[in-house]
């Protein structure tokens, strides 16, 4: 059974970037067969789609947060990256990495394996 | 950007009651692409129903989704008390986007 995992700084300060690594085990991102997505929750709201990465690295991000965003993947390890830039208190929320099947060339578009999350604070 | 609306923001049930759960989408969904969720506090949350009326994995039949265009349901029959927790509404015909998602508590 999959398993994913984030880690990463707690605390950001603000208009510093943010970065998180996603770890995958129990299965291959070079697989093909899944698209790699990160998702966040502020404290006591709703959720939003940050975006996603194919192992071969094409991207699809959100577009309110594109001018700021860069999506990587490491087969190696096994993993997927975030990265945002000049974060500010908006961007404090709990992040979690997620999967979607591949389906008829594309991705599925909805989400049956999450991480279990990780709270990044954007405060100095 | 499709925009999601969720209704109502709380519903107050008992244990063994019935839940209608309303997500009404600002301009229809393409190919009924909706899922539904729940979140528990403190987790992840968990996918119920995609393509507005399929069941997930290891999903329970008193889980039922319905609706096409931009006005969909979620009905749950026979509430258990690990049902009470936040429901989020999913579209993912146009990129991806959430609704506000109804709070479901102990009467």
């Amino acid at each position: 059974q999959v398993r994913l995992q984030e880690s990463g700084p707690g605390l950001v300060k603000p208009s510093q970037t943010l970065s998180l690594t996603c770890t995958v085990s129990g299965g291959s991102i070079s697989s093909g067969d899944y698209y790699w997505n990160w998702l966040r929750q502020p404290p006591g709201k709703g959720l939003e789609w940050i975006g996603y990465i194919y192992y071969s690295g094409s991207t699809y991000y959100n577009p309110s947060l594109k001018s700021r965003l860069t999506l990587s993947v490491d087969t190696s390890k096994n993993q997927f990256s975030l990265r945002l830039t000049s974060v500010t208190a908006a961007d404090t929320a709990v992040y979690y990495c997620a999967r979607d099947r591949r389906l008829y060339y594309d991705s599925s578009g909805y989400y049956p394996d999450w991480g279990q999350g990780t709270l990044v604070t954007v405060s100095s | 950007e499709i925009v999601l609306t969720q209704s109502p923001g709380t519903l107050s049930l008992s244990p063994g009651e019935r839940a209608t759960l309303s997500c009404r989408a600002s301009q229809s969904v393409t190919s009924s692409s909706l899922a539904w969720y729940r979140q528990k506090p403190g987790q992840a949350p968990r996918l119920l129903i995609y393509g507005a009326s399929s069941r997930a994995t290891d999903i329970p039949d008193r889980f039922s989704g319905s609706g096409s265009g931009t006005d969909f349901t979620l009905t749950i029959s026979g509430l258990e008390p690990e049902d009470f927790a936040v429901y989020y509404c999913q579209q993912y015909g146009s990129s991806r986007t959430f609704g506000q998602g109804t709070k479901l508590e102990i009467k």
